[in-house]
């Protein structure tokens, strides 16, 4: 079965200051991986995903990720962050079949201005 | 496209009431997925359907808690009866390849 692990429960970080967080999956197989963002009171949008391809991907709003696939990893970073950043992120993953999509438990992120 | 739909948007309801979340997917997807987010346990896959069959229902908490996919752009989830654990976001998602889109959730207050 596959999992996803998200170690940084909660991150404060000031404005301008470089983020990265930890994503860890489990499965041996060929997988998809994403990156979602909550805002406070809304619901789940797509950062940025890894099919296939350049393991360093751009997403929306600055933010990148890179898939190592020797250390299931898919870290998330952004070199500068904004309080406007402040938001839950969630690193997913997806081996094909039937579609299903893991969620991690999800990084709360405070931005401080 | 709108988007996936969800509805009520707010769901307050007394202990031991029927309550019934309603899910409009996105027009051509195949999969839906019912999520329930809680402060405590976070983001919980409840069940996941293909092609308008039920593939994982083992995160449906107990036997309370139904779910439906009549067709292809009608989804609902059913909690009877409900309790103030019960209290949470629920979300619909819904996805045709990879990448799930989500409505807005229901919050539901259970008191």
């Amino acid at each position: 079965a596959q999992s996803v692990s998200q170690h940084n429960h909660h991150v404060i970080l000031s404005e301008a200051a470089s983020l990265e967080l930890g994503c860890n999956y489990s499965y041996g197989g060929t997988v998809n991986l994403f990156w979602y963002v909550q805002y406070p009171g809304q619901h789940l949008q797509l950062l940025l995903k890894y099919f296939s391809g350049d393991p360093l991907v751009k997403g929306i709003k600055g933010f990148e990720a890179e898939f190592i696939k020797s250390k299931f990893s898919f870290n998330l970073r952004k070199p500068s962050v904004q309080w406007s950043d402040t938001a839950e992120y969630f690193c997913a993953v997806n081996s094909g079949g039937y579609q299903k999509v893991t969620f991690g438990t999800g990084t709360k992120l405070q931005v401080i201005p | 496209d709108a988007g996936v739909i969800q509805s009520p948007r707010h769901e307050v309801t007394e202990m031991g009431q029927e309550v019934t979340l309603r899910c409009k997917p996105i027009s051509g997807h195949n999969s839906l997925f019912w999520y329930r987010q809680t402060m405590m346990r976070g983001l919980e896959l409840l069940i996941y359907f293909n092609n308008n069959v039920p593939i994982d229902d083992s995160g449906m908490p107990e036997d309370r808690f139904s779910a439906k996919m009549p067709n292809a752009s009608f989804s609902t989830l059913k909690i009877q009866p409900s309790e103030p654990r019960d209290s949470a976001v629920y979300f619909c998602a819904s996805s045709l390849g990879y990448e799930a889109f989500f409505g807005q959730g229901t919050r539901l207050t259970v008191v």
